[in-house]
């Protein structure tokens, strides 16, 4: 099946630093992305759609400039914690969508801790 | 309002025996199901999606799925339980002819097999 590939799958950092999330389609074109956060035992909170070539569409309550998205090819999308914070800890995880198919598939997902 | 239902947040079903996860959906149009399951610390893993035909959707692992328009439900079937199948399972919905693509998801189901 396809495969969505997240990097890095854990990453640590300190506290007002910048830290940037890769999410690849390895064998299918994704001109939608989606970048979520899960907080444990919970659901998933979508954070932003990423348009491919476009600027992205940040749900409501999520601050665009913390959380900085960007999608320059159909097959990679980022998404960059900037100024982290403790409470910007979190898992994260991204969504790409087959644009031929429709099925949307999911990465593996990065642990972000911020210390 | 969109929305989709997990009525459980665990079940518990005995190895060999059938198991059974409720989803119902409440949205606009004719929808696209789908169901993903995810293992600890892990990404999500696509399983099957409904989209149009029969309403018996066969999907990854010996899932299967069920589409009932007259009671807005998607319920996650497997005639034998397996302890690996222990997940959490998350329904989603991406309603038909939606501007953005977006998935919306139930708050998901923890499965849980006994030996």
């Amino acid at each position: 099946g396809a495969v969505v590939s997240q990097h890095p799958s854990r990453v640590i950092c300190k506290s007002g630093t910048s830290v940037k999330i890769e999410c690849r389609s390895l064998d299918f074109q994704a001109t939608t992305m989606f970048w979520y956060r899960q907080f444990p035992k919970q659901s998933l909170m979508l954070m932003a759609t990423s348009n491919e070539g476009s600027k992205a569409t940040y749900e409501q309550g999520v601050e665009k400039d913390k959380f900085l998205i960007n999608h320059a090819s159909l097959t990679l999308s980022t998404l960059t914690v900037t100024s982290a914070h403790p409470e910007d800890s979190s898992f994260y995880i991204c969504s790409a969508r087959d644009a031929l198919g429709g099925t949307i598939y999911f990465g593996e997902g990065s642990w972000l801790t911020v210390v | 309002a969109q929305s989709v239902a997990q009525p459980e947040d665990q079940v518990n079903v005995a190895e060999g025996n059938p198991l059974t996860v409720k989803c119902t959906y409440s949205v606009s149009g004719n929808p696209y199901l789908f169901w993903y399951v995810q293992y600890p610390n892990r990404g999500l893993q696509f399983l099957l999606k409904y989209i149009t035909g029969d309403n018996l959707v066969k999907g990854s692992y010996g899932f299967e799925a069920e589409f009932n328009k007259s009671q807005t439900s998607f319920h996650l079937k497997k005639p034998s339980a397996l302890v690996s199948d222990s997940a959490l399972y998350f329904c989603a919905v991406r309603p038909y002819g939606g501007a953005t693509n977006k998935l919306i998801f139930g708050t998901g189901t923890l499965l849980a097999v006994q030996p």
